[in-house]
């Protein structure tokens, strides 16, 4: 079965320290994103990535890195400069860009830091 | 900037109505248009989309409409049920830019 894996689910970090968030995408998909999603808001973007070794800042860049070495892999490093980074991280991915291209998600991973 | 906007934040319905969501953005020269569904601590499941030359898509109870002129989207869902209990987000592709998603539609169904 194809679609974007994420681990972990859960994640527990204390302040002060980095944490790498996975994921992993098989649909063979160009494209590649990671959101924040906080109670009450939409999603903002964080990264994205069109294609292996390229990637550009979305809204909310600041305290976060990612590095994109393999067209499946995209993973998102919260660095210790990130003021608050309890959230939920979605990946998401589109096989490219265009009017009849949908995006697709993982299932998340819910980041506490304390 | 574009936004998108979503009324009513929260929607509580009985089994078997029929009902609307609302999405509303700034952008008339979008890409296409995007309905989504998420459940409580879950990734997002990708309902309809509308490309920009296109009206309406539909699948089972679900149609979605776009009218680009008056910068509009409505998703109704017939015969609602209580799986159909989710946030329902809108998003918007401007094409030039990275997406632009709304705040979401809580929606109750009540058995």
């Amino acid at each position: 079965d194809g679609g974007i894996t994420q681990s972990p689910k859960y994640l527990f970090r204390k302040e002060g320290q980095n944490v790498t968030l996975s994921c992993e995408q098989n649909l063979n998909h160009d494209a590649m994103y990671w959101y924040r999603q906080d109670p009450g808001q939409g999603l903002r973007l964080i990264y994205y990535s069109q294609i292996v070794n390229d990637f550009q800042k979305g809204d909310i860049a600041e305290g976060y890195s990612v590095s994109r070495e393999k067209k499946e892999s995209f993973p998102l490093t919260v660095t210790s400069a990130q003021k608050n980074p309890t959230a939920f991280y979605l990946c998401a991915s589109t096989l490219g860009q265009g009017a009849i291209y949908e995006q697709y998600f993982g299932p998340g991973t819910r980041l506490t830091v304390t | 900037k574009q936004e998108v906007t979503q009324i009513p934040a929260a929607l509580s319905v009985p089994e078997g109505e029929n009902l609307v969501l609302n999405c509303s953005f700034t952008d008339s020269a979008i890409y296409n248009l995007q309905w989504f569904r998420q459940d409580p601590g879950k990734g997002l499941t990708s309902l309809l989309l509308i490309q920009s030359s296109q009206r309406e898509q539909t699948s089972g109870r679900l149609n979605a409409s776009l009218d680009k002129s008056s910068g509009r989207s409505t998703l109704y869902i017939a015969a609602s049920q209580p799986g159909d209990s989710a946030t329902y987000l809108c998003e918007e592709d401007p094409g030039n830019t990275p997406l632009v998603f709304g705040k979401g539609t809580r929606l109750s169904v009540i058995a």
